[in-house]
C-alpha cells in the first residue's frame, strides 16, 4: 500500500543549528510531495510543494527540501533553525489519486533558544 | 489571505451521541475534505467532496458518517452514533482544483468521546 514515512518523530535542536527531517514514500509511478508546518495550536500550513522540474524546492520561511527519486525521499532542510520553527512538520503526497493527500506521521521539532 | 473555518473548537460527546462538524471552505474553491488525526497517529484521509456529492471515501468513513453542503458555504461532517474511537482532531481542507492544489486547512475540531 501507499505510505509516507517520517523516521523522526521528535527532534530537539538548539537556535541556529542545521536541521534535516527525512521523509520517504512508497510508490514507483509519479509522485507530488508537499511538506506541511502546523504551529502549536494552529491549522496545517504549506511549506513548500514539489511537483516537477528542479528536485531541489524552496519554501518559505528559509526552508527547502530535496526530491531524490533513487532514494523515494524529500527530506526538508534548514541551514539555520530559530525558535519560532518550533512545530510539528508533515510530509505528505499525493500518489495516483490527485484527490487524496497520504501524510507521514509527522516529526515534531522543538528549538531550544 | 482567505481561511478555512470550523467550528467548534473542541466539541465534547458521550458514546452514542450523534455531532456534527462545521467548516466553511475557502469560497472561490471547489473540493473539499475531511481528514482526522487520532492523538499520536498520521493525519488520515476521510472523504473528499465535489459538485455535491462525495468524490472518494477511506474505508473510515462508514455509515456512520455523512457529509454535507447544506448550502453555498458550509460543508459539514456528521457522526451518526459516536464511538471512543471516534476521539480525533478532525480536519476540514479545501483546495480549488483536483489537480494535486495544496490543501488548505482549517484549524481543526478536537471531538472528544466519553
Amino acid at each position: 500500500a501507499q505510505s509516507v514515512s517520517q523516521h523522526n518523530h521528535h527532534v530537539i535542536l538548539s537556535e541556529a543549528a542545521s536541521l534535516e527531517l527525512g521523509c520517504n514514500y512508497s510508490y514507483g509511478g509519479t509522485v507530488n510531495l508537499f511538506w506541511y508546518v502546523q504551529y502549536p495550536g494552529q491549522h496545517l500550513q504549506l511549506l513548500l510543494k514539489y511537483f516537477s522540474g528542479d528536485p531541489l524546492v524552496k519554501g518559505i520561511k528559509g526552508f527547502e527540501a530535496e526530491f531524490i527519486k533513487s532514494k523515494f525521499s524529500f527530506n526538508l532542510r534548514k541551514p539555520s533553525v530559530q525558535w519560532s520553527d518550533t512545530a510539528e512538520y508533515f510530509c505528505a503526497a499525493t500518489i495516483y489519486n490527485f484527490n487524496k493527500f497520504y501524510f507521514g506521521s509527522g516529526t515534531k521539532l522543538n528549538v531550544k533558544p | 489571505e482567505p481561511e478555512v473555518t470550523q467550528t467548534p473548537s473542541h466539541q465534547v460527546t458521550q458514546m452514542g451521541q450523534e455531532v456534527i462538524l462545521r467548516c466553511v471552505p475557502i469560497s472561490n474553491h471547489l473540493y473539499f475534505y475531511w481528514y482526522r488525526q487520532i492523538l499520536g497517529q498520521k493525519v488520515e484521509f476521510l472523504v473528499s467532496f465535489y459538485n455535491n456529492e462525495i468524490s472518494e471515501k477511506s474505508e473510515i468513513f462508514d455509515d456512520q458518517f455523512s457529509v454535507e453542503r447544506p448550502d453555498g458555504s458550509n460543508f459539514t461532517l456528521k457522526i451518526r452514533s459516536t464511538k471512543l474511537e471516534d476521539s480525533a482532531m478532525y480536519f476540514c481542507a479545501s483546495s480549488p482544483r483536483a489537480d494535486n492544489s495544496p490543501l488548505h486547512f482549517g484549524n481543526g475540531t478536537r471531538l472528544t468521546v466519553t
